[in-house]
């Protein structure tokens, strides 16, 4: 069984460029997940997904990213104007279930360093 | 707010070492937990869960005891092996809600 798929891997930009992360979950999973992971932290939730609808946003900073999921199906995290401080690692995960009991399934992660 | 702490890493062993990583929550209600972990160059993956106070998850010779009254869940194992170095997360969700992950534990064991 195919994992969550991300790209790309690495990027590096410029502050107050644009950049777009794109996610392919696991076939059949109806959630899907976008996190923040800054060096010496834990993931933060960014979005969360059911199908193509928003089940949570409230961590997302809507001034600078958006994340959008047509079809619901493939998902994309964009972020304009990048600021130093989005320098992270961006995970995408997908789940069977709405809710947090059951597992995630995590990508590689793309990780993301503004200059 | 909901929170966990981790301990802080890096936890350096000895192969066939036992291992504790203790864990500690703050949360509203009673949180479903969690253990992630990830390897080197792979995604986060589910390594073991407990629902219910006393629950006690466990994978690959990994085990962690869901305690309420310490609102605690320590991960442990026996005998560690050079594949197990890794980075630990410990993790909650209450009321279904969002995953609130620690900062993670970086696990080092030298053969």
């Amino acid at each position: 069984e195919a994992g969550v798929a991300q790209s790309p891997r690495y990027k590096i930009i410029e502050k107050r460029q644009s950049v777009a992360f794109w996610c392919n979950p696991i076939s059949g999973h109806a959630t899907l997940y976008w996190y923040q992971q800054i060096l010496g932290q834990g993931p933060k939730l960014l979005i969360q997904f059911q199908n193509n609808g928003v089940v949570d946003d409230s961590q997302l900073p809507k001034d600078r990213f958006s994340a959008e999921r047509l079809k619901g199906v493939d998902s994309t995290l964009k972020i304009q104007p990048a600021k130093l401080e989005d320098s992270a690692v961006y995970l995408c995960a997908s789940s069977m279930d709405r809710g947090h009991t059951g597992e995630l399934f995590f990508g590689e992660g793309s990780r993301l360093t503004v200059l | 707010g909901d929170s966990v702490t981790q301990m802080e890493g890096p936890v350096t062993l000895s192969e066939e070492a036992f291992l504790t990583i203790n864990c500690t929550y703050t949360a509203t209600g009673y949180p479903s937990l969690f253990w992630y972990v990830q390897y080197p160059g792979e995604g986060l993956q589910l390594l073991l869960k407990a629902t219910k106070a006393d629950d006690k998850g466990s994978n690959k010779g990994f085990e962690a005891t869901y305690r309420k009254e310490t609102t605690s869940f320590h991960l442990e194992k026996g005998s560690v092996q050079v594949s197990d170095s890794a980075v630990y997360f410990c993790a909650l969700s209450a009321y279904g809600n969002k995953l609130v992950f620690g900062a993670g534990t970086i696990l080092r064991v030298k053969s």
